[in-house]
């Protein structure tokens, strides 16, 4: 089975100051990566997600994220925040020749005015 | 349908009862899963569903909780004999098949919320 290991439940930020969520994966092959973002009174909708291709993804919201193979990990990043980013922050992994998804713990993120 | 759908949006059940709850993924997916998400907590996988099939059976918590799909679309929890432990968020996903489609996103529905008095 994946572990997905996300760095900080919870994560505070000023409006303005550059967002840094963490996910640390054990996995010999790499994974395919997904992020996804839970808004209050909200279902979780995609953040961004790396399958193939290029190392550096976008995703929505002004969101990016890189992935180093070498690091086993996927760290969105956002460099400015923003009042409406707060929400619960989900990192997800599924094996190349899985079917099941393993998600981490969650990180609740606070934008402070 | 444009999503997926979830039904009840919310239940409220007394303790010993069963309770049903039920998805309806985007229609073409094939894969189906439910997840469990408690407060402060992330999400639990509870089963898969690769067509009309259950491969992976391994996420659910007791003998209490099955699923079933038919038609390859709507899929139905079923938990008897609730337990206060039992309250949480019951979230429905789905998404393409696997091989060349393992990279495909999962896309979640609402919710349901059950609370067992």
């Amino acid at each position: 089975a994946q572990s997905v290991t996300q760095l900080g439940s919870h994560v505070s930020v000023s409006e303005g100051a550059l967002v840094l969520l963490r996910c640390n994966y054990s996995s010999s092959v790499p994974p395919y990566l997904f992020w996804y973002v839970q808004y209050p009174n909200q279902g979780l909708q995609l953040l961004l997600k790396y399958t193939t291709g290029a190392t550096l993804v976008k995703g929505i919201n002004g969101f990016e994220a890189e992935f180093k193979k070498s690091e086993t990990s996927f760290h969105p990043t956002k460099p400015s925040a923003h009042m409406s980013d707060a929400a619960e922050y989900f990192c997800a992994v599924r094996s190349r020749t899985g079917n099941q998804f393993y998600f981490g713990t969650g990180t609740s993120l606070t934008v402070i005015p | 349908g444009a999503g997926v759908s979830q039904s009840p949006s919310n239940k409220v059940t007394e303790k010993g009862k069963d309770v049903e709850l039920r998805c309806d993924p985007i229609s073409g997916h094939t894969a189906l899963y439910w997840y469990r998400q408690s407060l402060g907590q992330g999400l639990e996988f509870l089963i898969y569903f690769q067509g009309n099939s259950a491969p992976d059976k391994s996420g659910l918590p007791s003998d209490r909780f099955s699923a079933e799909r038919t038609g390859g679309s709507v899929s139905t929890l079923t938990i008897q004999r609730t337990q206060q432990e039992d309250s949480a968020v019951y979230l429905c996903a789905s998404s393409f098949s696997y091989g060349r489609a393992r990279g495909e996103t999962q896309y979640f529905g609402p919710g349901t919320r059950l609370l067992v008095l």
